[in-house]
C-alpha cells in the first residue's frame, strides 16, 4: 500500500521558520494537501494542491513540492501554530495520510 | 455556514457493531462526497471510505472491506458509518469529512470535518 513519510517531530523557536517534509514514491505526480490538528480538535486543511491556501489561512503558512518531497513551511512561527500536521495524497481513489509531525514552538 | 455534527461517544463490546451519524447543515448533502476517517489514540489519521456525491456509490479501504457500510439519508441530511465485528483495535475517534467540490479525485481535499465521535471497544 502507498505510504507517506513525515518526521515525527519538529521544534522551532518563536518567530523562526519551521519546515515539515512529506515524502512518498512518485509523490511528484500527485497533489499534496496539509492538515493542521490542534490538541483535541478536528483537522483543518491549511494547504491544498501542493501550495494553495484556503481562505482564512495566514500567508505565513505555505506549501511547496520538489521531486517526491513536499514541504510545509511556517514563517514567523507563533505559539498558536503548535499542532500536529498531516500530509495527504490520493492513491487509486484512496486517501493516504502521512504519519503526522508534532510541531513544538519553543 | 457549513457544519457537520456527529453523534455522541459510544462504548461497545468486542464483536458488536457501531453506527455513527453525521448531520450536515449549510449545504445539500448529496452535492458533495462524504468521507470517513478515523484516528486511534496517538495514531495517524486513517481513511476508511466514502460515499459519492449525487448517488449512493461507495468505496471502502481494503482494510475495512466486509465490515464497513457507509450510507446516506437525504431526507435527514445525515450520513452514517457502520462498523461491525468490532475489536479493541477499533477504539478510535471517527470523523466524517466533506470532500471539496469542483476538483478531480486526485486534486481534491477535505474542506470541512465533523467534531469526531469516540468509539471505545472494551470487554
Amino acid at each position: 500500500s502507498y505510504e507517506l513519510t513525515q518526521p515525527p517531530s519538529v521544534s522551532v523557536s518563536l518567530g523562526q521558520t519551521a519546515s515539515i517534509t512529506c515524502s512518498g514514491d512518485k509523490l511528484g505526480n500527485k497533489y499534496v494537501c496539509w492538515y493542521q490538528q490542534k490538541s483535541g480538535q478536528s483537522p483543518v486543511v491549511v494547504i491544498y494542491q501542493n501550495n494553495k491556501r484556503p481562505s482564512g489561512i495566514p500567508e505565513r503558512i505555505s506549501g511547496s513540492k520538489s521531486g517526491n518531497t513536499a514541504t510545509l513551511t511556517i514563517s514567523g512561527t507563533q505559539a498558536m501554530d503548535e499542532a500536529d500536521y498531516y500530509c495527504q495524497a490520493w492513491d487509486s481513489s484512496t486517501a493516504v495520510f502521512g504519519g503526522g509531525t508534532k510541531l513544538t514552538v519553543l | 455556514q457549513v457544519q457537520l455534527v456527529q453523534s455522541g461517544a459510544e462504548v461497545k463490546r468486542p464483536g458488536a457493531s457501531v453506527k455513527v451519524s453525521c448531520k450536515a447543515s449549510g449545504y445539500t448533502l448529496t452535492d458533495f462526497a462524504l468521507h470517513w476517517v478515523r484516528q486511534a489514540p496517538g495514531q495517524r489519521l486513517e481513511w476508511m471510505g466514502w460515499i459519492k456525491a449525487g448517488n449512493d456509490n461507495t468505496k471502502y479501504s481494503l482494510k475495512f472491506q466486509g465490515r464497513l457500510t457507509i450510507t446516506r439519508d437525504t431526507s435527514a441530511s445525515t450520513a452514517y458509518m457502520e462498523l461491525s465485528s468490532l475489536r479493541s483495535q477499533d477504539t478510535a475517534v471517527y470523523y466524517c469529512a466533506r470532500e471539496a467540490s469542483g476538483w478531480s479525485q486526485q486534486a481534491t481535499y477535505f474542506d470541512h470535518w465533523g467534531q469526531g465521535t469516540l468509539v471505545t471497544v472494551s470487554s
